[in-house]
């Protein structure tokens, strides 16, 4: 079945960076763009990114654009999130999440998610 | 970017209502819109998409309608196991945005 898997999380002090990772499997990875979710402690959902299935296009929510970077490796079905200069309100559960459409060219919205992976900004 | 409405923010409910949520987005986004459901504790989960279609696996008690700027959720006969927050979410314009969440409590 299809699994997404999130790895990285943890406590990191303000300005310093993490990368976190998604290992997918039960599906073609490479057929399929993919998301970055996020969620602060008892607040709602706050998409952060999504990068097409072959990586040619990438898209942010503005506030994150220059600190944030999606990335994918379809040789070995993980997706990345490099987060640079990481601040208090950057703490929140991240889940990745996979785009119902093949080999889309734009996202058409997500359908399967991981469990998340928590991010903690502090001094 | 494209403003997510949702109302109410919270109801409560009796098992076996009828439960309406609705969504509007601040400029019209076809019928790009999909609501999730969340327990608490856990990830997100999808319910439907393209305003009406839905996924796989989910219980017809949930139907969804709207085009354009109003979309609603419905839950036809409440269970217990729907006690949980729903969000709505658009995917027709970048950034992708999420509506603010509406918690179903029981009454």
């Amino acid at each position: 079945q299809v699994q997404l898997v999130e790895s990285g999380g943890g406590v990191v002090q303000p300005g310093g960076s993490l990368r976190l990772s998604c290992a997918a499997s039960g599906f073609t990875f490479s057929d399929y763009g993919m998301h970055w979710v996020r969620q602060a402690p008892g607040k709602g959902l706050r998409w952060v990114a999504f990068i097409r299935f072959d990586a040619y296009n990438e898209y942010y929510a503005d506030s994150l654009k220059g600190r944030f970077t999606i990335s994918r490796d379809n040789s070995k079905n993980t997706l990345y999130l490099q987060m640079n200069n990481l601040r208090g309100e950057d703490t929140a559960i991240y889940y990745c999440a996979k785009d119902r459409g093949h080999g889309g060219y734009v996202a058409y919205g997500m359908d399967v998610w991981g469990p998340g992976t928590t991010v903690t900004v502090s001094s | 970017d494209i403003q997510m409405t949702q109302s109410p923010s919270s109801l409560s409910a009796s098992v076996g209502d009828r439960v309406t949520i609705t969504c509007r987005a601040s400029q019209g986004i076809s019928n790009s819109l999909a609501w999730f459901q969340q327990k608490p504790g856990k990830a997100p989960k999808s319910l439907i998409y393209a305003a009406s279609t839905l996924q796989s696996g989910v219980p017809s008690k949930f139907s969804g309608s709207g085009s354009g700027t109003d979309f609603t959720l419905t839950i036809s006969s409440l269970q217990p196991e729907d006690f949980a927050t729903y969000y709505c979410q658009q995917y027709n314009t970048y950034p992708l945005t999420f509506g603010g969440g509406t918690k179903v409590e029981i009454k």
